[in-house]
């Protein structure tokens, strides 16, 4: 069991609204990234984080955005929510430069009504 | 771009069956490859990589340059290796991310 942790676990919005997903890193995992998993679809790059700025970005629009805070813990945020958006979403940390793998947490159940 | 397929959805087995989950990639460079893997109720987790020729729970997989392939093996399936198996890439370079495949689901009979 890895030191990954996300909340909420489950989340219930409707269409148009906005949401904030947290998560929170391993120790001494200055990188973060966000995946989004649609039911029977593997997971999908949203965007990554070090050093609290972005560093890259997958193919998402702008509604999508994130921080990265001083002690790495990451919040993922998307506006104006499409049922489309319904997905697990997931974190995972690494340290900058270090094993390549990534260290994923639990993941956060987003349903969009 | 880069992408990986898994071609098979689902795959059933008999307990002790040999097992292989495909796997083939796209991508022009060296990339680092993986196994990934979500047991029920669990997070993903990796199974292993390529780089380390590891045999994690009796499963293997061999990088096939030539066929840009990483097929995960293993030569008798047990019940508790029931679960979503995912393939990704990584590119060799700096600090980029996880490419999935959409899995496979692995369901071994008793």
């Amino acid at each position: 069991e890895t030191g990954v942790t996300q909340s909420p676990t489950h989340l219930i919005k409707t269409r148009g609204q906005q949401v904030t997903l947290r998560c929170s890193s391993q120790s001494g995992h200055n990188t973060v990234s966000w995946y989004q998993q649609a039911l029977g679809q593997g997971p999908q790059f949203i965007f990554q984080y070090y050093r609290e700025e972005e560093n890259g970005r997958g193919n998402f629009p702008p509604r999508f955005s994130g921080l990265q805070f001083p002690n790495y813990s990451s919040e993922l945020n998307v506006n104006a929510l499409e049922l489309d958006d319904s997905a697990l979403y997931l974190c995972a940390s690494r340290a900058h430069g270090g094993e390549a793998r990534g260290f994923f947490g639990p993941g956060t159940r987003l349903t969009v009504l | 771009a880069q992408r990986v397929t898994q071609p098979e959805k689902l795959l059933s087995v008999f307990k002790g069956a040999p097992v292989e989950l495909k796997c083939n990639y796209s991508y022009s460079g060296s990339p680092e490859l993986f196994w990934y893997v979500q047991y029920s109720r669990q997070r993903l987790q990796l199974l292993l990589r390529h780089i380390s020729r590891e045999s994690i729970k009796g499963f293997t997989a061999d990088l096939n340059k030539g066929e840009t392939s990483f097929h995960l093996k293993k030569p008798f399936a047990q019940e508790e290796d029931s679960a979503m198996y995912y393939c990704a890439l990584r590119l060799n370079s700096g600090n980029t991310p996880l490419v999935f495949g959409k899995g496979t689901r692995l369901s071994v009979i008793a």
